[in-house]
């Protein structure tokens, strides 16, 4: 059984393009959480999803930012018109459907906007 | 809002040394608790939870307390190794909270040989 995978591992992107940052969760997990970390500092929590629906994003910035858990697929972060700011660690976590469980994180996607 | 807080930022053991790293929550209705460690250039990975029904939890090596009373949790490592050398976050969870994870700042250990 594969654990969390995102990818890139690192991606570099100039200031006003777009990232997209993928996640696939482990098998038979159906809830998916994003978090963004910078150096440093611990984890923010910015999304949690579960399939075809965005259970609480009240830790995503309202503008450019968005995410998506479709049925089919991995998880997409997608990060518009990039700038410096958002350069960080971006780890994808995924938890089964029962409660009071740990996640399981991926090994985070690096980005770097220059 | 609330959060979660971590006593120590850093911590520097001998090995060998027990090791205790401390967090402190504020979350009264939180009732899951869970220990990250995370290496660097790495993403966490779990090592111990405890339900709030709980107050102490044995895994190899390491052992969770939590002292509702006073909001405290910690992680004891027993024997610490050079292995052990990464930061330590703590997080909480509760079920009317959608399920999302709630961080410290984290605990940086570093084991000295």
């Amino acid at each position: 059984n594969a654990g969390v995978m995102q990818n890139p591992r690192h991606l570099v992107r100039r200031r006003g393009q777009e990232a997209r940052l993928r996640c696939s969760p482990m098998k038979g997990h159906s809830h998916v959480y994003w978090y963004r970390q910078l150096p440093e500092e611990g984890l923010k929590f910015m999304v949690y999803l579960q399939k075809e629906n965005i259970i609480d994003e009240s830790g995503m910035p309202k503008e450019r930012f968005s995410a998506e858990f479709p049925k089919e697929g991995p998880s997409i972060l997608r990060i518009q018109q990039v700038v410096r700011g958002d350069s960080a660690a971006y780890f994808c976590a995924s938890s089964p459907p029962r409660m009071n469980t740990e996640a399981f994180f991926g090994q985070g996607t690096r980005l770097t906007v220059v | 809002g609330e959060s979660v807080g971590l006593h120590l930022p850093t911590l520097s053991v001998q090995e060998g040394d027990n090791s205790i790293i401390n967090c402190a929550y504020s979350n009264s209705a939180s009732d899951y608790f869970i220990w990250y460690k995370q290496e660097s250039g790495k993403g966490p990975q779990f090592i111990i939870d405890i339900r709030s029904n709980m107050d102490k939890r044995q895994g190899q090596r390491v052992t969770v307390l939590l002292n509702k009373t006073v909001k405290h949790l910690s992680l004891q490592i027993a024997a610490t190794q050079p292995g052990d050398s990464a930061v330590y976050f703590c997080a909480e969870n509760n079920a009317g909270n959608n399920r999302k994870l709630i961080w410290g700042l984290g605990t940086s250990l570093a084991v000295n040989p």
